[in-house]
């Protein structure tokens, strides 16, 4: 079935360093691929997304990249700061009867910047 | 705030019980979806509706049920309770309910069950 794996599981960078997450998904099929960012306690937010007729997007300091034939994308976060620290999730469309309904999410990486 | 509320914000009950999780869309929004995030886990889709129907349904137990109304607020209801249901459940909506129509997230119920 579709599946999305998402690594590291765990980042900790120092502040003003990149940070980059990685997923791979296994439909071939999907064409949507948002990320959230979820603050401790606190409900997902998406920070920045993606479709497949595009190879990266850029938003201020985060960045998004894909690569369909490989199946994988990434998140990338430069000049880090501590208010950066949260979980994140990637996900990608997935397949309903035909159609194209659904997120399926990544495990989501805790990532820690520290001052 | 995503617009999108979700009550109560607690709930704790015990084994074998059953609860009703509510969820209101935000403003305009015909599509609910439902989520499922254990301790320390991603975020497990369960079910989604669109204007009051079944459009999507994910690795939902039978023990679960949900429905939208015609006010298309939605309500999730989970039974015969068990230690393992304890989790965070969140309630999202979107516009009209395609996979990259984005999903505004509620701040989530918190189902502990004892």
């Amino acid at each position: 079935g579709e599946n999305v794996e998402q690594h590291p599981s765990t980042l900790s960078v120092q502040e003003g360093d990149s940070a980059v997450i990685k997923c791979t998904y296994s439909d071939s099929a999907s064409n949507y691929f948002p990320w959230y960012k979820q603050e401790l306690g606190k409900r997902p937010q998406l920070i920045i997304d993606i479709r497949s007729n595009v190879g990266e997007k850029k938003d201020q300091r985060i960045a998004v990249t894909l690569n369909k034939t490989a199946k994988h994308f990434s998140l990338h976060i430069t000049e880090t700061q501590p208010e950066d620290s949260a979980v994140y999730f990637c996900a990608a469309s997935g397949p309903l009867s035909g159609g194209y309904n659904k997120l399926i999410f990544g495990a989501g990486t805790r990532l820690a910047v520290h001052p | 705030d995503s617009g999108v509320t979700q009550t109560p914000k607690h709930l704790i009950t015990a084994t074998g019980q059953r609860v009703t999780l509510r969820c209101s869309p935000r403003s305009g929004d015909l599509s609910v979806y439902w989520y499922q995030q254990s301790l320390d886990q991603g975020l497990q889709f369960l079910i989604q509706y669109y204007n009051g129907e079944e459009r999507a349904k994910g690795n939902i137990l039978e023990r679960f049920s949900a429905q939208q109304f015609p006010d298309l607020h939605s309500e999730l209801n989970l039974s015969s309770l068990e230690l393992g249901d304890s989790a965070l459940y969140f309630c999202a909506s979107s516009v009209v309910g395609l996979a990259d129509n984005e999903q505004f997230f509620g701040p989530g119920t918190r189902l502990t069950v004892l």
